[in-house]
């Protein structure tokens, strides 16, 4: 069965440090790979994605990950924190369909910045 | 450009209590989901919609219904509200035919079942 796992429930970095948030994915087929960032009391916002091609993929908000094949990782990086980055992150692996592609979300890494 | 729009933002229920959320999308998607947020837990998929006129059961689907009354909306029903069903609830939208099109989220319905 399909699954992704977060390692890391929370994690704190100081500002102006660099991150990298764990993501490992269970798939049978060639998994579809998404970031999401959900900021308190809103919805969630696709980062990145992943289907192909380049294993690094940029995203959005200075944010980039990289698909390792060999290690089931689709781990998110940034050089340099913002304060404005503390939020919740998702990692998901897409069962594309055609017409649906249903999510299966990790259990997210809460993300603290300190000054 | 509303995108996906929810409503409630909140709701108390008593145990027991029925009600609906309500989802619409305004960007001609043909697909529609639900997901349940807990705590731990991430988001976990209650049903979906992959057209209008259909529906099917995700992972979590026990004590809820769905109806899509047309392409845009896509409604989540409790019956019987149970305090295990204190959430907070994600409707998405996507367009199909692609992999290459993200899902669409709705900003969520926090639900409190006393």
């Amino acid at each position: 069965a399909q699954s992704v796992t977060q390692p890391d429930i929370h994690i704190t970095v100081s500002e102006g440090a660099s991150l990298e948030l764990r993501c490992n994915y269970s798939y049978g087929a060639t998994p579809y790979l998404f970031w999401y960032v959900q900021s308190p009391g809103q919805g969630l916002q696709l980062l990145l994605k992943y289907f192909s091609g380049d294993t690094l993929v940029q995203g959005i908000k200075g944010f980039e990950a990289e698909f390792k094949r060999s290690q089931s990782s689709f781990n998110l990086r940034k050089p340099s924190v913002h304060w404005s980055d503390a939020a919740e992150y998702f990692c998901a692996v897409g069962d594309y369909g055609g017409a649906t592609n249903k999510l299966i979300f990790g259990t997210g890494t809460l993300l603290a910045v300190q000054p | 450009n509303a995108g996906v729009t929810q409503t409630p933002k909140f709701q108390v229920l008593k145990t027991g209590q029925s009600m609906t959320l309500q989802c619409a999308q305004d960007m001609n998607h043909n697909s529609m989901y639900w997901y349940r947020q807990d705590p731990g837990m991430g988001l976990r998929l209650i049903y979906y919609s992959a057209s209008e006129g259909t529906t099917d059961k995700g992972e979590v689907p026990n004590g809820y219904n769905v109806s899509r009354l047309n392409k845009r909306e896509f409604s989540l029903r409790l019956e019987s509200a149970a305090p295990s069903q204190t959430s907070v609830y994600f409707c998405a939208s996507f367009r199909g035919g692609s992999y290459n099109s993200p899902l669409h989220f709705g900003n969520g319905t926090r639900l409190t079942v006393t």
